[in-house]
């Protein structure tokens, strides 16, 4: 029979335009939050995090924003180019700090 | 810097037989992670340590699969007897002390049971 796997969001953004993928946790009392991006055949690789007492952090082409309030993460990529294309995970802690909980992941394909 | 190092990339192998993974995280990192990623299930955790000690095994799906860390520099992870609904990729982390760090991974090992 047919196999159903995990239903992955998807975007589709045309090279040099802004892209933002969103991402929304379940617990309170996570304190720290990381987005990851994984390439076909490669590992998560470590984009940029962000604690709780932030609501905004910002890195090279990337910016995270954090709304506790409604629980929701977002990442946001300047120009985005070719290379973005990946799977984007965002990941929670929970109170512990030492679990990471992933998200299902959004697949991100840039339009030359 | 070297990051997580995972051997062998890919692994295919017939039901039946053991199967082991291994992973040598960041050096100084005193936390690993063993993971699971497939397309039905998405990315789950399997085992993770802490200082060498096992800390939480609950996502070990079955006795088949074991964990080991022998030092702070190797760890493995055994599937005996395997299946063909263990084929996947395996990722391992490893992460530093100290506060909220990130979960640093290596490029998986893509197990295939036939």
């Amino acid at each position: 029979g047919e196999s159903v796997g995990l239903h992955l969001p998807t975007l589709s953004v045309q090279e040099g335009d802004n892209s933002i993928i969103n991402c929304a946790y379940s617990n309170s009392a996570s304190d720290y939050f990381i987005w990851y991006k994984q390439e076909s055949g490669k590992g998560p690789q470590f984009i940029i995090d962000i604690r709780s007492n932030m609501d905004k952090r910002q890195g090279q082409r990337v910016t995270v924003l954090l709304n506790k309030t409604v629980k929701h993460l977002s990442l946001q990529i300047a120009a985005t180019q070719p290379g973005d294309s990946a799977v984007y995970f965002c990941a929670e802690t929970g109170h512990t700090g030492n679990q990471f909980y992933f998200g299902t992941g959004t697949s991100l394909t840039v339009i030359p | 810097d070297a990051g997580v190092i995972q051997s062998p990339r890919h692994e295919v192998t017939e039901m039946g037989q053991e199967v082991t993974l291994r992973c040598k995280p960041i050096s100084g990192h005193n936390s690993l992670f063993w993971y699971r990623q497939t397309m039905m299930r998405g990315l789950e955790l399997l085992i993770y340590f802490n200082n060498n000690v096992p800390i939480d095994d609950s996502g070990m799906p079955e006795d088949r699969f074991s964990a080991k860390m022998p030092n702070a520099s190797f760890s493995t992870l055994k599937i005996q007897p395997s299946e063909p609904r263990d084929s996947a990729v395996y990722f391992c982390a490893s992460r530093g002390t100290g506060g909220r760090q990130p979960q640093h991974f290596g490029d998986g090992t893509r197990l295939s049971i036939l």
